[in-house]
């Protein structure tokens, strides 16, 4: 069984800390990841992909890969009230065109003024 | 550019009932998933369409179909409900190429009584 595993949370940080996001995946051979922000009755919107192991930057976001480790980040810097909200993680366990992901259940971040 | 369309909104149907679901992807978009989405399970993939025809199918029991016309627009039907089936159906249209994003729709919620 493929798993992406998160922490549920609740993750609280202080406005303008680094909040600090985890993912781990079971299918060593995963090629794509992505993170999505989940607004409560909302639904999911893309933050980042990454593909290679390393890190990636996008304004106030950074993916990290490290495909060894089977592990996937984000960190949020600066946090904001409005980066409060459900982050799910989503991986493509399989090479190709496929898009069936598979998700995590997500990590809840509050970040409090 | 318009993201993806999502109708209805909101049902309420009966057990036993059947429902179909409509989206409309992205422009130039050729790959449309479905997801279902309830706060125990997560995201569950459903199936994928790409030009037209399923590209890949996930675990969900007969009773889940779709199909995807020669536009792109999908729909997805839901025969002889149960009330396990009350959850967030998502759709989400991407390019379709490997390690392309999903773009997701506003989703239609579902509820069985």
């Amino acid at each position: 069984q493929k798993e992406v595993e998160q922490n549920s949370g609740p993750l609280s940080v202080p406005e303008g800390a680094i909040a600090s996001l985890n993912c781990t995946y079971s299918d060593r051979v995963s090629q794509s990841f992505f993170w999505y922000r989940q607004y409560s009755g909302k639904s999911p919107e893309l933050i980042m992909s990454i593909y290679s192991n390393g890190d990636k930057e996008d304004g106030r976001f950074t993916a990290q890969l490290n495909k060894a480790s089977q592990y996937v980040s984000l960190l949020i810097r600066d946090s904001q009230p409005s980066d409060s909200a459900t982050y799910l993680c989503a991986v493509n366990p399989d090479a190709g065109n496929n898009r069936k992901l598979i998700w995590g259940l997500g990590t809840s971040l509050a970040v409090n003024p | 550019k318009a993201g993806v369309t999502q109708t209805p909104r909101y049902l309420i149907k009966t057990r036993g009932q059947q429902v179909t679901l409509s989206c409309s992807p992205i422009s130039g978009h050729r790959s449309v998933s479905w997801y279902q989405q309830t706060p125990g399970q997560g995201l569950q993939f459903l199936f994928e369409y790409f030009s037209e025809t399923q590209r890949n199918k996930g675990n969900f029991p007969g009773r889940f179909s779709g199909r995807q016309f020669s536009n792109s627009r999908s729909e997805m039907n839901v025969s002889t409900l149960e009330l396990g089936d009350s959850a967030l159906y998502l759709c989400a249209s991407s390019p379709g190429f490997e390690g392309s994003p999903l773009h997701f729709g506003n989703g239609t919620r579902l509820t069985v009584t």
